[in-house]
């Protein structure tokens, strides 16, 4: 149990839908991340939360939108997606006071766009 | 920038064989640094950290040492077993920009055979 939830674990959508993947974490922290983890490719941090104030946005299209409504919250909005959006997404939190920290991380959202 | 160079994957090893993943580092300030592991179908956890210069940091039967001089967090074990598979991540936290946030290394795929 790494007190970082994910769901739903699995999503298949068509370029057209719209669905929201939600996190949760129950660890008391203040710092939420969303990350994009594809085959054979890095790992991609997309957005960073401090505080529910999104600090940062790494050039990710609008086709994904992020909302945090509190600290124990992440979601992640999608909207007309890509075939090359098929991805693992991985939501982690932090204690955003500390260099020390380590992140915890969910299982993910395996995301396929058909 | 902050940046993290680990050793390319895959390594192959036999069950019993001694593991060393190099990971060497950039950064601006004074990190703390972490090894992160990926098991298939989870999300990351954290393996073990090192928080300031020479600490070792070590956790079932893995250890790395902060060597400042060399800006190197390898990540070694005597005997590896088939459970250890899995993907591992070097990665830094840098009190110079988000605290919380980390860079990640690309990820190195360990297979141990029986």
């Amino acid at each position: 149990e790494t007190g970082v939830t994910q769901t739903p674990r699995h999503l298949v959508m068509g370029m057209t839908n719209k669905k929201s993947l939600k996190c949760e974490q129950h660890l008391g922290h203040n710092a939420m991340y969303w990350y994009k983890q594809s085959a054979k490719k890095p790992l991609e941090l997309m957005f960073v939360y401090n505080f529910k104030e999104q600090t940062e946005n790494n050039s990710v299209p609008s086709r994904f939108s992020p909302e945090c409504p509190n600290s124990s919250h992440l979601f992640l909005h999608l909207h007309t997606l890509q075939p090359e959006d098929s991805a693992l997404y991985l939501c982690a939190s932090s204690q955003a006071s500390s260099r020390d920290y380590e992140q915890y991380f969910g299982p993910g959202t395996r995301l396929t766009v058909t | 920038g902050n940046s993290v160079t680990q050793m390319e994957g895959p390594v192959t090893l036999s069950e019993e064989a001694f593991l060393t993943i190099n990971c060497t580092y950039t950064a601006t300030g004074y990190p703390s640094l972490f090894w992160y592991v990926q098991y298939p179908g989870e999300g990351l956890q954290l393996l073990l950290k090192a928080t300031k210069a020479d600490d070792k940091g070590s956790n079932k039967g893995f250890e790395a040492t902060y060597r400042k001089e060399t800006t190197s967090f390898h990540l070694e074990k005597g005997s590896v077993q088939v459970s250890d598979s899995a993907v591992y991540f070097c990665a830094l936290s840098d009190s110079n920009t988000n605290a919380g946030k980390s860079t990640f290394g690309d990820g190195t795929t360990l297979t141990v055979k029986p």
